[in-house]
C-alpha cells in the first residue's frame, strides 16, 4: 500500500534553516510526483510546492520562492524540502504528499505530518 | 488570503443535505476540470474525498458528491453524519501556480 513517511518533529531558532524528508513506499516513486503543504496552527492548508520525483523538475508557491528548496534521491524514494531563514509565523505542520506529474497533478497519498516549531 | 474562496463555515443536523461552494478563478476551477476535496480531522492529516471535479476514491462514501459549475465547485453530502465533523478544503490546478487551496469550511453537524 501507499505510504509516506516523514521525519519528526523539529524546533528551531529564527533565522535559522530545517530539512525535512518524505520517504514514500507502495509505488515506482520516480512516477509520480511528491507535494508539500504547510498549515499553520489553527489555519488551512498552504501549498508550497512540488518536485516531478523522475525528472527533478520543481514548482514553487510564488510565496515561497526563494526560501524553499525541494529536492528527492530516487535511490532512496525520498523527497526534501529545506526551508531557511525561519521566521516564527513558519510553525506549523508541513505535508507531504504524492502528486501526478501529469493532467490534473493533484494530491493524493499524504504523509503524517511534520510539526515544525519556531521560537526563540 | 487563499485562492479559493470557501465559507469558513456550515452546520446542519443529521440527515440533513448540506452543500459546500468554493470560487476560483479563470486560472483554475472555471478552466479545469481538476477540482479535488480533502476532509480532514483534528490533528489528522487531510484525506482526499472527491477528485477530478466528481470522482470518489473507493471506500468514500456515496453521500459525497462533487461538481462544477462556472467559476464554483460545490461538495454535496446527502444524510449527513456525525462523522462528516470536520474541516473541507477545496482545491484545483491552477495554470498559474500549478496547486492551489481554498481556506477550508469548518462543518458542525448539530
Amino acid at each position: 500500500q501507499v505510504q509516506l513517511v516523514q521525519s519528526g518533529a523539529e524546533l528551531k531558532k529564527p533565522g535559522a534553516s530545517v530539512k525535512l524528508s518524505c520517504r514514500a513506499s507502495g509505488y515506482t516513486f520516480t512516477d509520480f510526483a511528491i507535494h508539500w503543504v504547510r498549515q499553520a496552527p489553527g489555519q488551512g492548508l498552504e501549498w508550497m510546492g512540488w518536485i516531478n520525483a523522475g525528472d527533478g523538475n520543481t514548482q514553487y508557491s510564488q510565496k515561497f520562492q526563494g526560501r524553499v528548496t525541494i529536492t528527492r534521491d530516487a535511490s532512496a524514494n525520498t523527497a526534501h524540502m529545506e526551508v531557511i531563514s525561519l521566521r516564527v509565523e513558519d510553525t506549523g505542520v508541513f505535508y507531504c504528499a504524492r502528486g501526478y506529474v501529469r493532467g490534473s497533478h493533484r494530491p493524493d497519498y499524504w504523509g503524517q505530518g511534520t510539526l515544525v516549531t519556531v521560537s526563540s | 488570503q487563499s485562492a479559493l474562496t470557501q465559507p469558513a463555515s456550515v452546520s446542519g443536523s443529521p440527515g440533513q443535505s448540506i452543500t459546500l461552494s468554493c470560487s476560483g478563478t479563470s486560472s483554475d476551477i472555471a478552466s479545469y476540470s481538476y477540482v479535488s476535496w480533502f476532509q480532514q480531522y483534528p490533528g489528522k492529516a487531510p484525506k482526499v474525498i472527491i477528485f477530478d471535479v466528481s470522482y470518489r476514491p473507493s471506500g468514500v462514501p456515496n453521500r459525497f458528491s462533487g461538481s462544477k459549475s462556472g467559476y464554483t465547485a460545490s461538495l454535496t453530502i446527502s444524510g449527513l453524519q456525525p462523522e462528516d465533523e470536520a474541516d473541507y478544503y477545496c482545491s484545483s490546478y491552477s495554470s498559474s501556480t500549478l496547486w492551489v487551496f481554498g481556506g477550508g469550511t469548518k462543518l458542525t453537524v448539530l
